[in-house]
């Protein structure tokens, strides 16, 4: 069963902190894409990949930054965690020839 | 419990209408919305329907409701994945659940 794999299902950071969120796909996608939704906002694009090493920002980018040094891997990075990080965090990936499969999301708090 | 149902995939004409089903379950307070996936591209919204701008303001309990999406005289390049997505405050802040998505074929 082909999925997408986030890293944690909660997570608690301390304002300041370093945070890496962690995604990783079995399913040799070239695409991977990470969202963050807050209530009544839905989904908003952060940053996404069309291929190794590469990335682009997308509507929502400060604050975060985003690696991808394998394929199957793409991890999004809180340089430094503030409160209004405080979200339900979305990995996705994709092809060009299939939908999007999405993780089961990783429920950060920043106190 | 809280879901989301659409229809798996529809196939038209160019120039024809199309109604886009998604039929939800909510124990809270809904907000739905509309996402369209063009391959290899970002979930783009569409659309979103709140309890302020939707007929039903009595909030929980919401059965089997369509909310749906409707494109006219769509084209070729209309062609994508429509996703209907419940996020719901009741209870859970922040609860979300994808439908599997419509997949809309536009024939020339």
């Amino acid at each position: 069963d082909v999925k997408v794999t986030q890293s944690s299902r909660y997570l608690v950071k301390r304002t300041g902190e370093k945070v890496f969120l962690e995604c990783v796909q079995d399913m040799d996608h070239e695409n991977m894409f990470w969202y963050r939704q807050d209530p009544g906002l839905g989904l908003r694009l952060i940053y996404f990949s069309y291929d190794v090493k590469m990335k682009e920002k997308g509507d929502i980018p400060e604050g975060y930054s985003v690696s991808r040094e394998k394929k199957e891997r793409f991890s999004l990075i809180l340089e430094s965690a503030s409160t209004n990080q405080t979200s339900m965090y979305l990995c996705a990936s994709s092809s060009s020839d299939r939908t999007s499969i999405f993780g089961q999301g990783t429920r950060l708090t920043v106190v | 419990s809280n879901s989301v149902k659409q229809t798996g995939q529809i196939t038209v004409s160019e120039g024809a209408s199309v109604t886009m089903n998604c039929t939800y379950t909510s124990t809270g307070y809904p907000t739905l919305f509309w996402y369209v996936e063009y391959p290899s591209k970002p979930l783009q919204l569409l659309q979103r329907e709140t309890m302020e701008n939707s007929k039903n303001f009595g909030g929980g309990n919401i059965k089997d409701k369509n909310s749906p999406i409707v494109k006219y005289s769509v084209q070729v390049s209309d062609s994508a994945v429509y996703y209907c997505l419940l996020g719901d405050c009741g209870g859970s802040q922040g609860n979300l659940i994808f439908g599997k998505g419509t997949k809309l074929s536009v024939k020339p």
